[in-house]
């Protein structure tokens, strides 16, 4: 692995499913979060993990849960999908939360019919 | 509420330069980042200001007006492969990025 990962890569999800998009980074960075990006919006903060073992709200928490039991893998998962949750969503790290740059996956673009 | 605005699109001829406002209303202030981001791509860094004054990296320079809540990317030289979307970030009070929803940069050659 170099740099940062996600996966999968694309997805269609019914809505009422559960899914957990996954995010793995080997810069052993300290900081992790959650993006998502729509059409004509900034890129808007889902959660956020400081430190393996905490994990904070962004501007945008509701209807999706994090955890980060590593210093690797930060997944986020939506208990049960709904179509607004359809968007381009980017894992990103960073070697402290603050005013280092942050480094991002690829993103996974999700799709919920 | 927190703010950034930048213009939607700009249209620029290869070779030429081209500068891209960005101005913002936030809670805090501890820095102003640029992003590049092509298309279909993930975001890369460009940038980082946090005293006023101009930035210079190569053809890319970065300038900030913290007292104007204002700054500018200015790319000189413009290549093709400089179309793409430009993000500009602010860190607030709470380290919390605040996102612009980007500026679409298309060169024409």
């Amino acid at each position: 692995i170099a740099g940062i990962t996600q996966a999968p890569t694309s997805q269609i999800l019914a809505a009422g499913r559960r899914m957990t998009l996954r995010c793995t980074q080997d810069m052993r960075h300290n900081a992790m979060y959650w993006y998502r990006q729509d059409l004509g919006l900034g890129l808007r903060l889902i959660h956020y993990s400081n430190t393996a073992g905490t994990t904070g709200k962004g501007e945008v928490p509701d209807g999706y849960s994090v955890s980060r039991a590593n210093t690797d893998d930060f997944p986020l998962t939506l208990a049960s999908a709904v179509p607004s949750q359809t968007s381009v969503y980017f894992c990103a790290s960073s070697d402290s939360r603050g005013h280092n740059e942050q480094f991002f996956g690829p993103g996974t673009r999700l799709t919920v019919l | 509420g927190q703010n950034i605005d930048q213009p939607t699109e700009m249209t620029a001829t290869e070779g030429a330069i081209v500068q891209i406002n960005c101005t913002y209303q936030t809670s805090g202030f501890n820095g102003l980042f640029w992003y590049q981001q092509h298309a279909g791509e993930a975001p890369t860094f460009l940038s980082y200001n946090v005293l006023d004054g101009l930035e210079e990296k190569g053809r890319f320079s970065s300038f900030l007006s913290r007292s104007k809540g204002y700054s500018y990317l200015l790319l000189k030289e413009l290549q093709m492969k400089d179309s793409a979307s430009y993000l500009c970030a602010v860190l607030d009070s709470n380290y919390q990025l605040i996102w612009g929803a980007g500026t679409k940069l298309i060169i024409k050659p």
